[in-house]
């Protein structure tokens, strides 16, 4: 289970308030990427990043932000415009012919 | 660029039967395939992968098998068991030209329910 770790588990957000999620890999994989997952839903991207200070975006970044300053670090940024946030939060990170190895998650619940 | 349409979204078979799980990909130069599993409140883990210069890849009751011609893959899982029980998800994957340059496409998830 090693290998990409998100932090933290649970977060609970205020109305109006930015919360940034952490992703960190030492699996010197090249891509990393960010998903959101509803209940009952499959997976939706938000950004990816295939290379160090490049990001893409998503099917849904509106209201989210990354940066990739490092290989090992992909931050989300859930910012109040996100009107909806609650949500599991996945990152994940591949390589080449390898697929994508997913952290623990982070559950975000707006109170 | 690419996209995977998976089917069904729900399967329930009765334990000890079989389960088969299809995707397709638009993409013809996709060329890895990984699958899946999700249990209930955790992460998505990879249970098996075939690429695209193998027709068929098999894993103790688990196997997939590919078709380029028709642009889709299959998950089988035979004598499926109550611990069978999950989300599973299907991606294909284009590797571009340049250095770190591919995309990973999943699918919709197929909730998969093993009846004892």
């Amino acid at each position: 289970d090693g290998g990409i770790t998100q932090s933290p588990k649970y977060l609970f957000r205020k109305e109006g308030q930015n919360v940034t999620l952490s992703c960190e890999q030492n699996l010197n994989h090249d891509a990393m990427y960010w998903y959101r997952q509803d209940p009952g839903q499959g997976l939706r991207l938000i950004y990816y990043s295939q290379i160090v200070n490049d990001f893409q975006k998503g099917d849904i970044a509106e209201g989210y932000s990354v940066s990739r300053e490092k290989k090992e670090s992909f931050p989300l940024t859930v910012t109040s415009a996100q009107k909806n946030p609650t949500a599991f939060y996945l990152c994940a990170s591949s390589t080449w012919g390898q697929g994508a190895f997913f952290g623990q998650g982070t559950r975000l619940t707006v109170v | 660029g690419e996209n995977v349409e998976q089917h069904p979204s729900t399967l329930s078979v009765q334990e000890g039967d079989s389960a088969v799980i299809k995707c397709t990909y638009s993409d013809s130069a996709s060329n890895y395939f990984p699958w899946y599993k999700q249990e209930l409140g955790k992460r998505p883990q990879l249970i098996i992968d075939i690429r695209s210069n193998v027709g068929e890849k098999k894993d103790q009751r688990i196997a997939v098998t590919l078709n380029k011609t028709a642009k889709h893959f299959s998950l089988h899982i035979t004598e499926t068991q109550p611990e069978d029980s999950a989300v599973y998800f299907c991606a294909a994957t284009y590797r571009g030209s340049g250095a770190g340059s591919y995309q990973l496409t999943f699918g919709k998830g197929t909730k998969l329910s093993v009846i004892p």
